[in-house]
């Protein structure tokens, strides 16, 4: 079975301040990687996956994450938040068990606030 | 674009009816999912299906089923409501491609408020 540590559940910054949000997983075989975001009363939106290749991966709103193997790690950065960016963001893995798919497993979240 | 679409974005219900809670997507995805959101846990995974007449328990499948009849629909059923089943539940579907899963399409929720 895998496992995803978000170590942070709330992170302030200032807007136009950069931001890394972090995210720890494990697992015994290989993985994709994913992070989704939350906007209040609304459901997950694929921000940007990992799947294979190069371990930078750019998504949408200017969002981009790195894999990295050895750390076991997939944290995701923006250069410069703006206060829209305020939101729930998921990270989540998804491993192959051999029956068929397996669901995503998520991390609890990390509220980015965004202060001006 | 893929669509998700849940049939209530609010519910209230009395604890001890059976509640049915609706999903459809419109892209031919395989893999269909009930996932419950609550603060402080995340999203845990309830029951998910990769076919039709086929599902498999989450982690946490107590208190839960589940119907896959056609392929593009796939209901919870909480047999009979608790309090403790008051929460947000989301529904996803996707599609595999070799290994793994390829992300998920998530639809907007429904908020379900048992009393």
């Amino acid at each position: 079975a895998q496992s995803v540590t978000q170590l942070d559940s709330q992170v302030p910054v200032f807007e136009e301040a950069p931001v890394e949000l972090r995210c720890n997983y494990s697992s015994s075989v290989s993985v994709y990687l994913f992070w989704y975001v939350q906007y209040p009363n609304q459901g997950l939106q694929l921000l940007l996956k990992y799947l294979s290749g190069s371990t930078l991966v750019k998504g949408i709103n200017g969002f981009e994450a790195e894999f990295n193997k050895s750390q076991t790690s997939f944290h995701l950065r923006k250069p410069s938040v703006h206060i829209s960016d305020t939101a729930e963001y998921f990270c989540a893995v998804s491993a192959y068990s051999g029956g068929g798919a397996d669901g995503l497993t998520f991390g609890k979240g990390t509220h980015l606030i965004i202060q001006p | 674009d893929v669509k998700v679409t849940q049939s209530s974005r609010y519910l209230v219900k009395r604890t001890g009816e059976k509640v049915f809670l609706e999903c459809v997507q419109d892209m031919d995805h395989e893999n269909m999912f009930w996932y419950r959101q609550d603060p402080g846990l995340g999203l845990r995974l309830i029951y998910f299906s990769y076919d039709v007449k086929m599902k498999e328990k989450g982690d946490i499948p107590e208190g839960y089923s589940v119907s896959r009849e056609k392929k593009e629909r796939f209901s919870l059923i909480l047999e009979s409501a608790s309090t403790n089943q008051t929460s947000m539940y989301l529904c996803a579907s996707g599609t595999s491609m070799g290994q793994g899963t390829y992300g998920y399409t998530f639809g907007s929720g429904t908020r379900l408020t048992v009393v």
